[in-house]
């Protein structure tokens, strides 16, 4: 099975800084990468999809990249409504697909 | 408006059985394919099931295997999960969301989970 592997678990960011979230595919998966943003005690939301396509409704600070096994999650500018915890998940195969561990999102 | 609405979750004990349901609304429901998500306390999110938009094919996590069964009913625009022989590591919320593939005229598109339900809890527990 293809593993996801998400860095950092955790990190701390001032509003206004430039922050990047990365995830490594233990093999190769083309661009079929999502990000979803979760907030405390709701439901997960889709960010972007097929590595760097944003989903309808997200703020243009948010921007995906990446393909093959490496890919990253940048926000260009935190903003205090961005606290939360980010996923990505691979979904090249119906038959198995997997979230990273999550990074943990927070205000300095 | 697009939504997902679970139900059927609440407090089993161990080696029990439940029936979770999720009555989608506001789009074509036979185009998609359907997934059962699932999140422990203070876990991460696990993928559990996924299933074709004509029902023809299943799939599932390993820890699931033989004893969750995912099924629908397209003239009921619902998605259902079959949970027996529950375990205590089984204890989670669980969500329905609509993808990872939609079948539209002459495409098929690979879309991610795209909306998902607000959750239905499961507690395991004698």
């Amino acid at each position: 099975d293809i593993q996801m592997t998400q860095s950092p678990s955790s990190l701390s960011a001032s509003v206004g800084d430039r922050v990047t979230i990365t995830c490594r595919a233990s093999q190769g998966i083309s661009n079929y990468l999502a990000w979803y943003q979760q907030k405390p005690g709701k439901v997960p939301k889709l960010l972007i999809y097929a590595a760097s396509t944003l989903q309808s409704g997200v703020p243009s600070r948010f921007s995906g990249s990446g393909s093959g096994t490496d890919f990253t999650l940048t926000i260009s500018s935190l903003q205090p409504e961005d606290v939360a915890t980010y996923y990505c998940q691979k979904y090249n195969s119906a038959l198995s697909i997997t979230f990273g561990q999550g990074t943990r999102l927070e205000i300095k | 408006e697009v939504q997902l609405v679970e139900s059927g979750g609440g407090l089993v004990q161990p080696g029990g059985s439940l029936r979770l349901s999720c009555a989608a609304s506001g789009f074509t429901f036979s185009s998609y394919w359907m997934s059962w998500v699932r999140q422990a306390p203070g876990k991460g999110l696990e993928w559990v099931a996924n299933i074709k938009q004509d029902g023809s094919e299943k799939y599932y996590v390993d820890s699931v295997k033989g004893r969750f069964t995912i099924s629908r009913d397209n003239a009921k625009n619902s998605l259902y999960l079959q949970m027996n022989s529950l375990r205590a590591e089984d204890t989670a919320v669980y969500y329905c969301a609509r993808g990872p593939i939609v079948v539209v005229p002459a495409a098929i598109v690979w879309s991610a989970f795209d909306i998902w339900g607000q959750g239905t809890m499961v507690t395991v527990s004698s």
